[in-house]
């Protein structure tokens, strides 16, 4: 099973929108509508932003949306603020092993 | 609330064993699967094993099969991860997370740092 696909790094001025891809195969992201997004700062463990493609737990803030087109899928953030600043993943149910996550992007707010 | 806490990492040589603990509260832990996920220093995510809530099934990555086994104590809250033949590359930061199937997980320990090297 090999990792999702995302770009390394994404970056953007405060008040900007910026999009993260997450690119998998019909057997994880394209067959099923279970992908997550997750955002870890440093030292940190990673906490659940998005669920089942576009929504958001309870505590989330708006800022944060998610949807998928095909085998790819996307996490935009919104007005983009410094505590906005970390890595994010992307996760997703497979029929080939139990989970699969995204190779993970550095989000740098300018 | 959800609290998973990780215990029993440390540094070991190649070739030995260790065994980390996740002792889970705050929700009924005999009723939700559960996933060990490992993060390499600098690294990204990667899933390692996942265990059925009663047990009965489990699954691995091909990087640790047959040499990592999942198990859990129900009647005490806690998952366990046996590590036999340990390498190099299995130095990481492991994290015990909610299965919230089939969803990826929900909640995530702060994880237990392993360091392979001689």
């Amino acid at each position: 099973q090999s990792a999702l696909t995302q770009p390394a790094s994404v970056s953007g001025s405060p008040g900007q929108s910026i999009t993260i891809s997450c690119t998998g195969t019909n057997s994880d992201v394209g067959g099923y509508n279970y992908v997550s997004w997750y955002q870890q700062h440093p030292g940190k463990a990673p906490k659940l932003m998005i669920y089942e493609v576009s929504n958001r737990p309870s505590g989330i803030s708006n800022r944060f949306s998610g949807s998928k087109s095909g085998d790819t899928a996307s996490l935009t953030i919104a007005g983009l603020q410094a505590e906005d600043e970390a890595d994010y993943y992307c996760s997703s149910y497979t029929s080939i092993s139990a989970l699969v996550f995204g190779t993970g992007t550095k989000v740098t707010v300018l | 609330q959800v609290q998973l806490v990780e215990s029993g990492g440390g540094m070991v040589q190649p070739g030995k064993s260790l065994r980390l603990s996740c002792a889970a509260s705050g929700f009924t832990f005999s009723t939700f699967g559960m996933h060990w996920v490992r993060q390499a220093p600098g690294k990204g995510l990667e899933w390692v094993a996942v265990i059925w809530s009663d047990g009965s099934k489990k699954s691995y990555a091909d990087s640790v099969k047959g040499r990592f086994t999942i198990s859990r104590d129900n009647s005490k809250n806690t998952l366990f991860l046996e590590m036999n033949s340990l390498r190099a590359e299995d130095t990481a930061l492991y994290y015990c997370a909610r299965m919230w199937f089939p969803n990826p997980p929900d909640y995530w320990g702060q994880g237990a740092l392993v360091t392979v090297s001689s």
